[in-house]
């Protein structure tokens, strides 16, 4: 079944904990990208990826890595978490320029920041 | 820069009626121009999309949208609203060319409810 799936669903983490989120799509899809979701401000984007080892900042990238060593694969990176990163992340990806072809979504990580 | 503006926060229709979501964008450029439909608890699922040619794009689920450059508008429409139809939509937007290729803008959303 074609996917993108994401891990964990669900994170409680302390602030300052490194934690990783892991992407994966089993499409062969070149475009990833993360998003963040917060009540009242929609869907921002936090980093994006052309294809493998070309990342490009979103609107929202500050406190976030990410990094794409292979095609499948586009884990988002908190070095170093704080309570204002408390949101709901999503992970997408598309066949190839995201213009041209419609974005498959994660189910979603809903990550508290304590 | 580009946005995106999506006016109603809360859409409600009967069951039956036709229904109409709004989105309005800002680019300096041509747009490619999306909806997506997020149920509780899911991600967001692809439902139209505008590149070029007709500006009247058919979608998933009976759904339809009209782009109109001179308002800079992608409203999303259907003629006959179902229950199930009830859900949060999102309008995307994407610059064309090379610049910033792979940055897209979603507007805040809509909460759209039909009532039986």
């Amino acid at each position: 079944e074609a996917q993108v799936t994401q891990n964990p669903r669900y994170l409680i983490t302390v602030t300052g904990k490194k934690l990783t989120v892991t992407c994966s799509q089993n499409m062969n899809h070149e475009y990833m990208s993360w998003y963040r979701q917060d009540p009242g401000l929609g869907l921002r984007q936090i980093y994006y990826s052309m294809n493998v080892e070309v990342t490009d900042k979103g609107d929202v990238p500050e406190g976030y890595k990410v990094s794409r060593k292979e095609k499948r694969n586009f884990p988002l990176i908190l070095e170093s978490p704080s309570p204002n990163q408390t949101s709901l992340y999503f992970c997408a990806s598309s066949l190839s320029h995201p213009g041209y072809t419609e974005a498959f979504f994660g189910q979603g990580t809903r990550l508290t920041v304590v | 820069a580009q946005s995106v503006a999506q006016p109603e926060d809360q859409v409600n229709v009967a069951e039956g009626n036709p229904l109409t979501v709004k989105c309005t964008y800002s680019v300096s450029g041509n747009p490619y121009l999306f909806w997506y439909v997020q149920y509780p608890n899911r991600g967001l699922q692809f439902l139209l999309k505008y590149i070029t040619g007709d500006n009247l794009v058919k979608g998933s689920y009976g759904f339809e949208a009209e782009f109109n450059k001179s308002q800079t508008s992608f409203h999303l429409k259907k003629p006959s609203a179902l229950v199930s139809d009830s859900a949060l939509y999102f309008c995307a937007v994407i610059l064309q060319g090379d610049t910033n290729a792979g940055k897209s803008t979603f507007g805040d959303g809509t909460t759209l409810t039909v009532k039986p």
